[in-house]
């Protein structure tokens, strides 16, 4: 598959557990926060996103927590299972929701 | 099948070989945007179309050109291809009203010798 990232901070988990997959971002003034989820050799997928006026937001198995004061956004997987393993990016979301700035990423690995 | 489409997936040309990169949406989105995706620093917005004639820069469009002609297709040109342009491109879409939900294509490819 493709290389997305070859000096990306890794996480690794054993299945069935949680996973909490950090995110730091720069601007006060975005709107929204989302992740998304790309595996190898395919684009990015969106997973949850969480409006900036929201402190948390939950999905089917993920939580997305968003701590303006610190201005940290955090990615919660419940029960990780295998294909679960894949590159995580935050990403804030400015302007109308047209301008979109991409996080470094980080790898999941689960462990069977 | 809902889903954005992008040619080639594949290509390797030399420096200053104008080249195009197609991408086509079916889901009548509003919004468009292209993205390059480079080792170690993440995915980085080139431009972005919000509808028909309408586009904008990203943080990085220098080298590039777009344009917006049909709301389905978001063509990606490199009027003279350098090497620093090697990339994994992604083009995506959305509705205007949940922009920040993009619907990524499979990507393209591109090393420039």
């Amino acid at each position: 598959g493709e290389s997305v990232g070859l000096h990306l901070p890794t996480l690794s988990v054993q299945e069935g557990d949680n996973s909490i997959i950090n995110c730091a971002y720069s601007n006060s003034a975005s709107d929204y926060f989302i992740w998304y989820k790309q595996e190898s050799g395919k684009g990015p997928q969106f997973i949850i996103d969480i409006r900036s006026n929201m402190d948390k937001r939950q999905g089917q198995r993920v939580t997305v927590l968003l701590n303006k004061t610190v201005k940290h956004l955090s990615l919660q997987i419940a029960a990780t299972q295998p294909g679960d393993s894949a590159v995580y990016f935050c990403a804030e979301n400015s302007g109308g929701g047209f301008k979109t700035i991409f996080g470094a990423g980080t790898r999941l690995f689960v462990k069977a | 099948e809902a889903q954005v489409t992008q040619n080639p997936r594949y290509l390797i040309t030399v420096t200053g070989k104008k080249l195009t990169v197609t991408c086509s949406q079916n889901m009548n989105h509003e919004y468009m945007s292209w993205y390059r995706q480079d080792p170690g620093l993440g995915l980085r917005q080139i431009y972005y179309s919000m509808n028909v004639e309408v586009t904008d820069k990203g943080d990085v469009p220098e080298g590039y050109k777009v344009s917006r002609k049909e709301k389905r297709n978001f063509p990606l040109i490199l009027e003279s291809p350098s090497p620093n342009q090697t990339s994994l491109y992604f083009c995506a879409s959305s509705f205007g009203q949940a922009a920040y939900e993009q619907y990524f294509g499979p990507g393209t490819r591109l090393t420039v010798t």
